[in-house]
């Protein structure tokens, strides 16, 4: 089955404790995008990668990092998580861009407290 | 991207047809428009995207109008579990960086 695969589901963490939240595509699609949604402020874009090696910043990008090592997979990496990165996240693929039609995870929901 | 405007809500009967209208008057000539869904806290799920003509897939129609300044989308029997936030999205051709979502419609489905 296509699908994109975000782990964990949900995790609680302590602010300072780096962690990694994962996403994987099995559709060879060479667009990947990161982005978090909070009440009141909807979908917000972090980070996206183009192709593997090739990656940029989307609209909210502090305190999170990403790469893009293989195709398949774009980890994204809180170095040092605080309670205002308390969200819930979605990963997302395309074929190609941004308007070949997204295909998104089914989220992460992070607490840090 | 061109900015789109839909309403903040809408119900609709079970079994009936569910229109969701869409305004994007500042679409240019090469901006598809595209329309996706989420249910309650799942990952949005696209629906369906056009160009000029109308479209229709298994999930729903989209009517754009002949000067593109406006679409429709169109559940044909809406169930219960096609309550949801729909996003109407012109994201512009060849858009490197990403979908940008508004707000959506609610549309709930009423038993």
């Amino acid at each position: 089955e296509a699908q994109v695969t975000q782990n964990p589901r949900y995790l609680i963490t302590v602010t300072g404790k780096k962690l990694t939240v994962t996403c994987s595509q099995n559709m060879n699609h060479e667009y990947m995008s990161w982005y978090r949604q909070d009440p009141g402020l909807g979908l917000r874009q972090i980070y996206y990668s183009m192709n593997v090696e090739v990656t940029d910043k989307g609209d909210v990008p502090e305190g999170y990092k990403v790469s893009r090592k293989e195709k398949r997979n774009f980890p994204l990496i809180l170095e040092s998580p605080s309670p205002n990165q308390t969200s819930l996240y979605f990963c997302a693929s395309s074929l190609r861009d941004a308007a070949s039609g997204y295909t998104f995870g089914s989220g992460t929901r992070l607490t840090v407290v | 991207d061109a900015k789109t405007t839909q309403p903040t809500s809408m119900d609709c009967a079970e079994g009936r047809a569910a229109n969701l209208p869409c305004n994007h008057s500042t679409i240019s000539g090469n901006e598809y428009v595209y329309w996706y869904r989420q249910i309650h806290s799942q990952g949005p799920q696209y629906i369906i995207h056009g160009l000029k003509n109308n479209e229709t897939n298994e999930m729903a129609s989209l009517i754009i109008t002949e000067d593109r300044k406006s679409s429709t989308l169109i559940l044909p029997h809406a169930t219960l579990r096609d309550t949801a936030v729909y996003y109407c999205i012109a994201p512009g051709a060849g858009s490197a960086r990403q979908l940008t979502f508004g707000s959506g419609t609610q549309l709930t489905v009423l038993p």
